[in-house]
């Protein structure tokens, strides 16, 4: 089972809805959890982070965490052409981050 | 105030050569991270520092690969002989330790052996 699992798309939504990307981590232990955006040929770039159940809100972005389903997503409100990227969960485990594969996210006009 | 710095950007060998990758982390972080970045594999971490320390290096392939942090402010990877399934992007990541895990990425080098 891999640590960090997110369905890789790619997640096509029209422009102004809501995108949500999903991402679900098998150590229980872990405490903090991140999104980073990446850019087709750019450096991932932290978007988010979240420490506690619950909602974290963020602008036009939401992080959401379930500790006891061992799930993370990310809401995108109003998802405009420039939120077209890959998405990578990350989850802090044994000292280090961990991430997923990426969700590739592409908002059509 | 600067980004993550690496260099070269670009890098094209042939399989056997040595490659060296360089960063410079941001200023007042601790923490430096050397990941690689490939389709089939996605982001692995390779190795990392703290107070120019390597912490944990289980992620390096094989001893092809190696890793320095001489100082605060640069860090090398060094992979000899290069072979062809080197061939990836490697991204250096800075933090500090107040929020060790908001990692802080550079633009990369993309490699390619021949």
């Amino acid at each position: 089972q891999k640590e960090v699992e997110q369905n890789s798309g790619p997640l096509s939504v029209p422009e102004g809805a809501i995108a949500s990307l999903n991402c679900t981590y098998s150590d229980r232990g872990s405490q903090s959890f991140f999104w980073y955006r990446q850019y087709s040929g750019k450096s991932p770039e932290l978007i988010m982070f979240i420490y506690s159940n619950g909602d974290k809100e963020d602008g036009r972005f939401t992080a959401q965490l379930n500790k006891a389903s061992q799930y993370v997503s990310l809401l995108i409100r109003d998802s405009q052409p420039s939120d077209s990227a890959t998405y990578l969960c990350a989850v802090e485990g044994a000292q280090k981050l961990v991430f997923g594969q990426g969700t590739r996210l592409t908002i059509n006009p | 105030d600067a980004g993550v710095i690496q260099s070269p950007r670009h890098e094209v060998t042939e399989m056997g050569q040595e490659v060296t990758l360089r960063c410079k982390p941001i200023s007042g972080h601790d923490y430096l991270f050397w990941y690689r970045q490939t389709m089939m594999r996605g982001l692995e971490l390779l190795i990392y520092f703290n107070n120019n320390v390597p912490i944990d290096d289980s992620g390096m392939p094989e001893d092809r690969f190696s890793a320095k942090m001489p100082n605060a402010s640069f860090s090398t990877l060094k992979i000899q002989p290069s072979e062809p399934r080197d061939s990836a992007v490697y991204f250096c990541a800075s933090s500090f330790s107040g929020r060790a895990y908001e990692q802080y990425f550079g633009p990369g080098t993309r490699l390619t052996v021949t």
